[in-house]
């Protein structure tokens, strides 16, 4: 089965706030990501938190981590037309030796769809 | 700039035919991943290298090979026994660590003529 859980579609009118959410299940990294990959296109980095921290902010996107429950969100703020795009938490881990595997697994992610 | 490129960015297969998918990276990374993404599923691993001369199977690498033989490439060959290869294929890089973010390339599409 999947490493992580998000709703498979949010949809949102341009200016108003987006939130995604998503469950993990392997805590054991340093950080957790967030990817954005437009139609057509790879993942981009969208943005991390550090898996000590609450909450990070960096311009329009504020992350959430709530590491005892493993669920982690991601809002944007004003959210525009080009953040229409897949959104995806990996679960990041895997085995630690001297050659890491950085395991990261994807989920389906969620699909934002931003309206005029 | 530093990146990770991938092609072609189409590519269509013919019946009983091998192709092989290009990914090349210049950021130095030692960890390179290979992953195929259908419609509305996850990405799912084929196959992945930690180092040059080593790579190990992912969750779906039948049908698939690989080779390292350059830190910076990590060629994929989509053999002839993988009965339904059309899919958007994914490379991406890492540098070792538990953790680290993969880098990925724009994708290939394959399709079957």
């Amino acid at each position: 089965g999947e490493d992580v859980e998000q709703s498979l579609f949010l949809s949102v009118r341009e200016g108003d706030s987006s939130v995604i959410n998503c469950t993990y299940t392997d805590s054991s990294s340093t950080y957790l990501y967030w990817y954005k990959q437009e139609p057509g296109a790879g993942l981009q980095l969208l943005t991390y938190i550090f898996s000590n921290m609450d909450m990070k902010q960096d311009q329009r996107l504020t992350v959430l981590l709530n590491k005892k429950d493993k669920h982690l969100s991601l809002r944007i703020a004003d959210t525009q037309t080009g953040d229409s795009a897949i959104y995806f938490c990996p679960n990041v881990g895997g085995p630690v030796g001297f050659y890491n595997n950085n395991d990261m697994r994807f989920g389906a992610g969620t699909r934002l769809t931003v309206k005029p | 700039d530093g990146g990770i490129t991938q092609s072609p960015k189409y590519l269509f297969r013919k019946e009983g035919q091998n192709v092989t998918l290009s990914c090349e990276q210049n950021l130095n990374h030692d960890a390179m991943y290979w992953y195929r993404q259908d419609p509305g599923q996850g990405l799912r691993l084929i196959y992945y290298s930690q180092i040059v001369n080593d790579f190990q199977k992912g969750d779906i690498a039948e049908g698939y090979s690989v080779s390292r033989e350059k830190k910076e490439s990590f060629p994929l060959t989509v053999t002839s026994a993988q009965k339904n290869p059309t899919a958007f294929y994914l490379c991406a890089s890492s540098i070792p660590g538990l953790g680290q973010p993969q880098h990925f390339g724009d994708g290939t599409r394959l399709s079957i003529l």
